[in-house]
């Protein structure tokens, strides 16, 4: 069945550093794919997403692509500030099916 | 900025009680989802409704129930409270059908079971 993995965590960086949390899909078709964001205490909110393959996604600074050819949509942000701390969750949505599959979540942690 | 609650947002309770999660939106979406998220963090479907009416059980087993009488509430029973029920519970909702819906979810409900 359709599946997201993604890099385990939790993930620790030092403010300014680049980062990159890995996210890989199994589906069959061209699911959409997204990235929620969990900050402490609160619900998942809507990062960023993508419809097609090689589409990108942005907002805040963070971009992901997607890669049909490898099956990924890995997230990435050139300069991370400690305000980025939270649970990262990638997902798929297949076609007008209401659930989303989501990955098991990845913790970040800045320091400053 | 998501119009969706849940009350209450913290609750601790004795084992044996009944509870009631309440989750209500403002958006007029069809479709609703309640999630139970484990310490882990992962995500688990536990319920969903594609409108008044519908409930249908999600990925994961639960003891608990839904009900979906007003397309606006979405409230999730546990007739008599355990431990193993000690989690996170996020509600979440989301427009009919399309391929890049996002879902919108609420803040979440912390239940611990004494």
């Amino acid at each position: 069945g359709d599946s997201v993995t993604q890099m385990e965590g939790p993930v620790t960086l030092s403010e300014e550093a680049f980062l990159t949390i890995n996210c890989t899909y199994t589906a069959t078709g061209y699911p959409s794919l997204f990235w929620y964001v969990q900050y402490p205490g609160e619900g998942l909110q809507l990062l960023l997403k993508a419809t097609k393959a090689d589409d990108k996604g942005s907002n805040k600074g963070f971009e992901a692509t997607y890669r049909k050819e490898t099956t990924s949509f890995h997230l990435e942000k050139g300069s991370v500030q400690v305000s980025d701390s939270a649970v990262y969750f990638c997902a798929l949505k297949w076609g007008s099916a209401s659930k989303i599959i989501f990955g098991s979540g990845t913790r970040l942690s800045i320091r400053p | 900025e998501a119009d969706i609650y849940q009350t209450p947002r913290y609750l601790v309770i004795g084992t044996g009680k009944k509870i009631t999660l309440e989750c209500s939106q403002t958006m007029g979406h069809d479709k609703m989802y309640w999630y139970q998220q484990d310490p882990g963090m992962e995500l688990h479907l536990i319920h969903y409704s594609y409108g008044v009416n519908s409930t249908e059980k999600g990925d994961l087993s639960s003891e608990s129930t839904v009900s979906r009488i007003r397309t606006e509430h979405f409230p999730l029973t546990l007739e008599s409270a355990r431990p193993s029920h000690t989690s996170q519970y996020l509600c979440a909702s989301s427009e009919p059908a399309g391929q890049d819906n996002e879902q919108f979810f609420g803040p979440g409900t912390r239940l611990t079971v004494l």
